[in-house]
């Protein structure tokens, strides 16, 4: 069973626009949810990451927009670039459990062209 | 700061062989994590330790088991390898609370 269901699948954005990833969760015990970019052949880097009791937060051209009725939570990139272009995958995990084991989406295969 | 370290960086074995992974953690980090990404997917949760006891422990058989030493190091250790084992192995590293966790490279493992 996904605990974290991530759209969509692949995403083609021109240069300079904005990309935008979304996931949804069930578990309402999740408290933690980050974002994470993974270029081929690398780990997973920690982009960025947001707590239920905001709305929003944002670094650089980097936002996350969270729903905690809708149980939604998407990635906003601004101004996309082509260095940008990445997997991202959002991932929740509930701190209450095993000190904060992430559930992660399926990724978003991120392609920016010039 | 270095981050988190893991070794080797690729693996080639063939089925029913045995496989040892290493990871070093960030420096003042005690909890290390233990992730499978099977290729077009997202990382799959193996094991989590904390202060050399596992914390928790995702939905994998008996063949995998891990450590975790008094230097906060860890290894991950696979028996009885089948092809299904053939993934990226990442170790992610992360203070007491584990909130942010901070991924190693991975280990490529291939098993033929």
């Amino acid at each position: 069973q996904q605990q974290v269901k991530q759209s969509p699948q692949s995403l083609i954005v021109q240069k300079g626009g904005i990309s935008i990833i979304n996931c949804a969760y069930e578990n309402t015990a999740f408290d933690y949810f980050p974002w994470y970019q993974q270029f081929p052949g690398k780990g997973p880097a920690l982009l960025i990451a947001i707590r239920p009791d905001v709305s929003e937060k944002k670094e650089g051209r980097f936002t996350i927009s969270f729903n905690k009725s809708a149980k939604q939570f998407s990635l906003h990139i601004m101004d996309s670039q082509p260095g940008d272009s990445a997997t991202y995958f959002c991932a929740a995990s509930n701190s209450g459990s095993t000190l904060g084991r992430l559930y992660f989406g399926r990724g978003t295969q991120l392609t920016v062209w010039p | 700061d270095a981050g988190v370290t893991q070794s080797p960086t690729h693996l080639i074995k063939t089925r029913g062989q045995h496989v040892t992974l290493r990871c070093s953690p960030i420096s003042g980090h005690k909890s290390v994590s233990w992730y499978q990404q099977v290729l077009g997917q997202g990382p799959q949760f193996i094991f989590q330790y904390y202060e050399k006891e596992e914390r928790g422990r995702g939905n994998f058989p008996d063949r995998f088991s891990a450590r975790q030493f008094p230097n906060y190091s860890s290894e991950l250790n696979v028996n009885a390898l089948l092809l299904g084992d053939s993934a990226l192995y990442l170790c992610a590293s992360s203070r007491r609370d584990g909130y942010e966790q901070y991924f190693g490279p991975g280990t490529r493992l291939t098993v033929t």
